[in-house]
This record gives structure tokens, sequence and C-alpha cells, in this order.
């Protein structure tokens, strides 16, 4: 049974361009939630999506954006990159209920010069 | 603003040791406490969800205890290993609202 697929791995962007992140998420599980982990840090929440709806969102601003497919994918785009975007983003999926703990892809490293 | 507290933020320990370090988090509104290990190039792995005050959980050497009214909860290793290596997070549920993370510790065996 895969667990969660995250691609790509590792990308370069450039300050001002647009990248889009995917998520597979791990089957049975309908929840996607994308985190931001900059050095030093622990996770941070960027959105949550069920049932192809946004349902919880963190602190990013709106140049942060998401989408989640029928069959459960997801995607994280984030417009006009800077160089404070450069981080780890990691995808974690799990059943809507909130006892269950998060199954994590290993993450996309995004470098932005 | 909520904030989860780990400690120490990392930690050296003799192989066979057993060892323990703290999560901290705001003790109004509990709804459930994660802890995940996150091992060097893999992805961080669900170790244990805790919801009730006075929960202790175990998985093998690990294990877990959980206190809501003082916003505490302690993750213990038992005899440590090299595979053991790896950074803690612990990561806290208010309400039904986001999983919102500590910083983490790093914990090293030494052999």
């Amino acid at each position: 049974d895969a667990g969660v697929t995250q691609s790509p791995t590792h990308l370069i962007k450039t300050r001002g361009q647009q990248v889009t992140l995917r998520c597979s998420p791990k089957s049975g599980h309908d929840t996607v939630s994308w985190y931001q982990q900059a050095l030093g840090q622990g996770p941070q929440f960027i959105f949550q999506y069920y049932e192809e709806e946004e349902r919880q969102r963190g602190n990013f601003p709106d140049r942060f954006s998401g989408h989640q497919f029928p069959n459960y994918s997801s995607e994280l785009n984030v417009n006009a990159l800077l160089l404070g975007d450069s981080a780890l983003y990691l995808c974690a999926s799990s059943p809507y209920h909130p006892n269950y703990g998060y199954t994590f892809g290993s993450g996309t490293r995004l470098t932005v010069v | 603003i909520l904030n989860v507290e780990q400690s120490p933020q990392s930690l050296h320990v003799q192989e066979g040791d057993s060892t323990n370090f703290t999560c901290s988090f705001p003790s109004s509104n509990f709804y459930a406490l994660h802890w995940y290990r996150w091992e060097t190039a893999k992805s961080p792995e669900a170790l244990f969800v805790m919801t009730l005050n006075g929960d202790e959980k175990k998985k093998g050497r690990i294990s877990a205890t959980l206190n809501t009214k003082e916003g505490y909860s302690y993750l213990y290793i038992k005899g440590s290993q090299p595979e053991d290596s790896a950074t803690y997070l612990c990561a806290f549920r208010f309400g039904n609202e986001k999983l919102t993370f500590g910083t983490g510790t790093r914990l090293t065996i030494i052999p």
C-alpha cells in the first residue's frame, strides 16, 4: 500500500515565478494538509482540504493556494515566489476524523533564487 | 497564538541509556496531542495520538504520557538504540482546528 506521494522531490525556481507541488494521499484517506518547514522551525500549517474544499487555513498570504481533486489528490500553488518561500513543503493525509494521526510524504524541497 | 514548545532542542544519549523529553501546550480547549518521529531523509511517522488526560501509550521501547490539565506530554525511550536517532515532533490540536507542531527534539544516540 503506497503511502503519501509528493512530486517533485526538489526544484529550483526564480523569484517572481510560480510553482505547483503535487500530492497523492494514502489509499483510504480523504483529507490533505499542507505544511511548510523552514530551517530550524517546526512544520507550519498552510491549509487543509476535504471534499475538494479548503477547510482551514494557516497564516499564509493569498499567494499560496491549493486544490483538491475528486480522487483526493491535491496541489499547492505558490505565485510570485519570494526568497523566503524556500523551504521543505510537506503533504500529510488522514481520514477526516481528527483523532487519526497523519501520514506524511517525503516532501518537496523548494529553493527560490 | 497557540505555541507548542518542546525541550530540549537536542539531546545526545549513550546507546543503552533511557531518555525522555517534553512537549508543552496550552491546557485550555484541548482536543488531541500527536507525537511523530522524523528520521533523516524520511517522512515523519506517527507514533501516538493521545486524547484523554492521563493517557499512557506504548510502542515497543517508546512510551508517552499526557497531562491535559497542566498542558504537557512526555515521550520516553527505554534502552536507546542507534535507530532511535531522529527528530521527535509533537503536535497539538485544540477544538477542531489545525494541528500545530513544535520545533522538535533532535535525538542522537551515541554508539
